[in-house]
């Protein structure tokens, strides 16, 4: 069975520090690794990695895949209040008719002023 | 980005009544799909649909069923509401970018109590 599990499943943190959320997984045929943002309401995308040891990055945040160990962190420096949200990884596998993602629980990611 | 549309967004319901939860995109995606989301909880699929005609039960099973009879609407029904189908239900589409890049994009969300 595919699963995906992240740690810490909650994190609270001043404004101003630097944090590392975690994301393994096992799967059978790997393809992506997806990191997602949940606030109130709905998922917003993040990145998508598929190679090993290339580092995305978007302003504080970046992410890191590393294929041969089965696991990506997604690292936010100096955060702020608004990075106060539920960080979901999730997992698509390869094959031309599989488009679907196994998603983990999620780290619940608190930044108090 | 993708632009995807739910309706209600919140919906609050007596047990036993039918109940549609509307999904609209506009991107011309064929690829959608129905998550449930329970409070502090991971998002579970319960339908998808790979194009027009098409739909499939996704891993968690769910009372609820869906139609995909034009590309841009993906409806979901209940069609005797309980308070065990208390959740967030999310809507989202697939995208496929320029060198095999893609994702999943999330609508709004429907939270629906049943009382």
């Amino acid at each position: 069975e595919d699963k995906v599990v992240q740690s810490p499943l909650s994190l609270v943190v001043h404004e101003g520090d630097t944090v590392t959320l975690n994301c393994s997984y096992e799967v059978t045929n790997f393809r992506s690794l997806l990191w997602y943002k949940q606030e109130k309401k709905a998922p917003t995308f993040l990145f998508m990695l598929t190679s090993s040891g290339i580092e995305k990055k978007s302003g504080r945040l970046s992410s890191i895949l590393d294929k041969k160990e089965l696991f990506s962190i997604l690292n936010i420096t100096a955060t702020q209040t608004g990075d106060s949200a539920v960080y979901l990884c999730a997992v698509k596998k390869s094959g031309g008719s599989n488009y679907k993602l196994t998603f983990g629980k999620g780290t619940l990611l608190t930044v108090n002023p | 980005e993708a632009d995807i549309y739910q309706t209600p967004r919140y919906l609050v319901i007596g047990t036993g009544k039918k109940i549609t939860l509307e999904c609209s995109q506009t991107m011309g995606h064929d690829k959608m799909y129905w998550y449930q989301q329970d409070p502090g909880m991971e998002l579970h699929l319960i339908h998808y649909s790979y194009g027009v005609n098409s739909t499939e039960k996704g891993d968690l099973s769910s009372e609820s069923t869906v139609s995909r009879i034009r590309t841009e609407h993906f409806p979901l029904t209940l069609e005797s509401a309980r308070p065990s189908h208390t959740s967030q239900y999310l809507c989202a589409t697939w995208e496929v970018g320029p060198q095999g890049w893609e994702t999943q994009y999330f609508g709004p969300g429907t939270r629906l109590l049943v009382l």
